[in-house]
């Protein structure tokens, strides 16, 4: 199957700091990929839908100030968490398909945890 | 609007034992539905789908499905559980489409004993 990649598996930062997370699609080109948010024991939540090229898609409740994506090539969308606080602190997911393939399952990243102290 | 409830937050079996985690939906079009498992601090693997003709799915790992139209239902089964099963799984449920977002149940964790 195809291969989505996430950097870094996790990190620590500093409040009021920001962080640049990674969802890179490894064998084939995502011009879709979307962002997760998993608090501990909860389901996932979607957060955006980045589309390459363009402005990525927000999910009602998601300040787009704060969580900035950007799709810059086919194959890497960026989530950037900015002034982090220690409430942002969760495990975040990001996902992709095939483009061109209906039906097609959306292959996962493996995660990046964050805390923010 | 779309929607998946998974009945259960934690089901325990012991090994060797039938494992049913439970599923229903609720899709105001023909829905894609989705089996995913999820190891502590891993992403997520596919353990099988529905999409269209045949209803009983199989799946990884001895996994499998059925999907029940007139139940809205997608409970998933394995005859024999075993030990390495012990994980959160979660039921998903998306529009047709290429880049279709899914929506995700909130989770059943199966706990596998001796």
């Amino acid at each position: 199957g195809a291969v989505v990649s996430q950097h870094p598996s996790w990190v620590i930062c500093k409040s009021g700091t920001s962080v640049k997370i990674e969802c890179r699609s490894l064998d084939f080109q995502a011009t879709t990929m979307f962002w997760y948010r998993q608090f501990p024991k909860q389901s996932l939540m979607l957060m955006a839908t980045s589309n390459e090229g363009s402005k990525a898609t927000y999910e009602q409740g998601v300040e787009k100030d704060k969580f900035l994506i950007n799709h810059a090539s086919l194959t890497l969308s960026t989530l950037t968490v900015t002034s982090a606080h220690p409430e942002d602190s969760s495990f975040y997911i990001c996902s992709a398909r095939v483009p061109g393939q209906a039906n097609t399952e959306a292959f996962f990243g493996q995660g990046t945890r964050l805390t923010v102290v | 609007a779309q929607s998946v409830t998974q009945l259960g937050s934690h089901v325990s079996v012991s090994e060797g034992a039938l494992v049913l985690l439970r599923c229903n939906y609720s899709s105001s079009v023909p829905p894609y539905l989705f089996w995913y498992v999820q190891y502590p601090n891993q992403g997520l693997q596919l353990l099988l789908k529905y999409t269209t003709g045949a209803t009983l799915v199989k799946g990884i790992n001895g996994f499998e499905a059925e999907f029940k139209k007139s139940e809205t239902s997608f409970h998933l089964t394995k005859p024999s559980a075993h030990m390495s099963d012990a994980a959160e799984y979660f039921c998903a449920v998306s529009r047709t489409g290429t880049a279709s977002k899914l929506t995700f149940g909130t989770g059943t964790r199966l706990q596998v004993t001796l």
